[in-house]
């Protein structure tokens, strides 16, 4: 268990919906960094967030956007969700924000668009 | 931006033997070089890491070389068990400009350790 923890663990909605994922950091980790890995897919960096605020954005779409609130745990919002948006999306932790701090993930959110 | 490519795709070893996955990426300023180990519906889980001021590194079965000239780092791992079938990837990070940092994964290889 790396304590990192993510909710729901699955998630199953239609086209057109819209769903937000939460995440919980470790405790002490300032940094929330988002990924989507798709079916036989590697992990692609989505966004990053540290203390609260934005760090860096990768490739996320425009119908995507996450936050940190001021008790650090994130959520990342997926809007008008298309059948390719079926992935599973992982949150990871690490205790600063640079990305050469280790990163330490969630169990992951499955996300089946039907 | 960084691009980091991982070879092979697929990998089958016979219990007991050694597997290598090799890694190469683009970026000279990456310094920071983490393998994961994601099992069937698992979280990617960190087994080892290398910072670009050492050569190699090893932790029991598992290694690490990087090769900063060459572009490219590998993993090593010896005396093979079932348990080590998973994906591993690898990563590359660097430490550029304040926001401009990224951990760039590499597509995965499947290893499948045969009894």
């Amino acid at each position: 268990d790396s304590g990192v923890t993510q909710t729901p663990k699955h998630l199953i909605t239609a086209t057109g919906q819209r769903v937000t994922l939460r995440c919980s950091p470790r405790s002490g980790d300032l940094s929330v960094y988002w990924y989507q890995q798709s079916l036989d897919q590697g992990l692609q960096f989505l966004i990053q967030y540290y203390n609260g605020e934005e760090r860096a954005k990768g490739n996320i779409l425009e119908r995507f956007s996450a936050q940190q609130f001021p008790d650090l745990h994130s959520e990342l919002n997926l809007s008008s969700l298309e059948l390719g948006d079926s992935a599973l999306y992982f949150c990871a932790s690490s205790v600063g924000p640079i990305r050469t701090d280790t990163q330490y993930f969630g169990p992951g959110t499955r996300l089946t668009v039907l | 931006g960084e691009n980091v490519e991982q070879h092979p795709s697929t990998l089958s070893v016979q219990e007991g033997d050694s597997a290598v996955i090799k890694c190469t990426y683009s970026d000279s300023a990456s310094n920071y070089f983490p393998w994961y180990k994601q099992e069937l519906g698992k979280r990617p889980q960190l087994i080892i890491d290398i910072r670009s001021n050492v050569g190699e590194k090893k932790d029991q079965r598992i290694a690490v070389t990087l090769n900063k000239t060459a572009k490219h780092f590998s993993l090593h791992i010896t005396e093979t068990q079932p348990e080590d079938s998973a994906v591993y990837f690898c990563a590359a990070s660097s430490l550029v400009l304040l926001g401009n940092e990224k951990l760039t994964f590499g597509t995965g290889t499947r290893l499948t350790i045969i009894p």
